[in-house]
């Protein structure tokens, strides 16, 4: 079955520390996205990556970094400087990403992170 | 610049009961639109999405949307709500960038 996967659902870490999310896809596809879901905020893009070893940042990448070496892999790193980093974290991907076609996004099933 | 107004971030309906729940676009082009549901603790799962194939779009369980040019608007509807449609729903327009750009969310109630 083809899908997204993310690992782990659930993930504790103390202030200060780095934590990586991983984000797996067989879809084969090109694009993948990282967001961040807050309640009440709907989502929210942090980084995306179009193509293998290339990646631009979305509308709140400070805190943030990622790397894109395999077309199936897109770990999103929470560093110590995210301020606020407790917060659902989606992971996503699509076919493509070009100005036209329309390229629906599908979606993991979500790392919950709290940092205390 | 595309956006997306979703009214209402709660909505009660009872069982049996008509679903509508109120999306608004705005997009200098036109327009691919996507409804998205989310269910507690889980991702988000693509309900249906509008092309500009036709107007009244239909998708997964029993809910359509009809495209509105003249009132940008992006309504979901379903004609009989169940127990299992209570979700947080997610209207999202593409931009010219490719990217998507989602509406605060409308979280639906179902009465017994």
């Amino acid at each position: 079955d083809g899908g997204i996967t993310q690992s782990p659902k659930y993930l504790f870490r103390k202030e200060g520390q780095n934590v990586t999310l991983s984000c797996e896809q067989n879809l084969n596809h090109d694009a993948m996205y990282w967001y961040r879901q807050d309640p009440g905020q709907g989502l929210r893009l942090i980084y995306y990556s179009q193509i293998v070893n290339d990646f631009q940042k979305g509308d709140i990448a400070e805190g943030y970094s990622v790397s894109r070496e395999k077309k199936e892999s897109f770990p999103l790193t929470v560093t110590s400087a995210q301020k606020n980093p407790t917060a659902f974290y989606l992971c996503a991907s699509s076919i493509g990403s070009g100005r036209t076609g329309s390229y629906e996004q599908y979606f993991g099933p979500g790392t919950r992170l709290t940092v205390t | 610049a595309q956006s997306v107004t979703q009214l209402g971030s709660h909505v009660s309906v009872s069982e049996g009961a008509l679903v509508l729940l109120r999306c608004n676009y705005s997009s200098s082009v036109p327009p691919y639109l996507f409804w998205y549901v989310q269910y507690p603790n889980q991702g988000l799962q693509l309900l249906l999405k509008y092309t500009s194939a036709a107007t009244l779009v239909k998708g997964i369980n029993g809910f359509e949307a009809e495209f509105k040019k003249s009132e940008t608007s992006f309504h979901l509807t379903k004609p009989s709500a169940h127990m299992s449609d209570a979700a947080e729903y997610f209207c999202a327009v593409r931009s010219n960038t490719g990217k998507l750009i989602f509406g605060q969310g409308t979280t639906l109630q179902v009465k017994p």
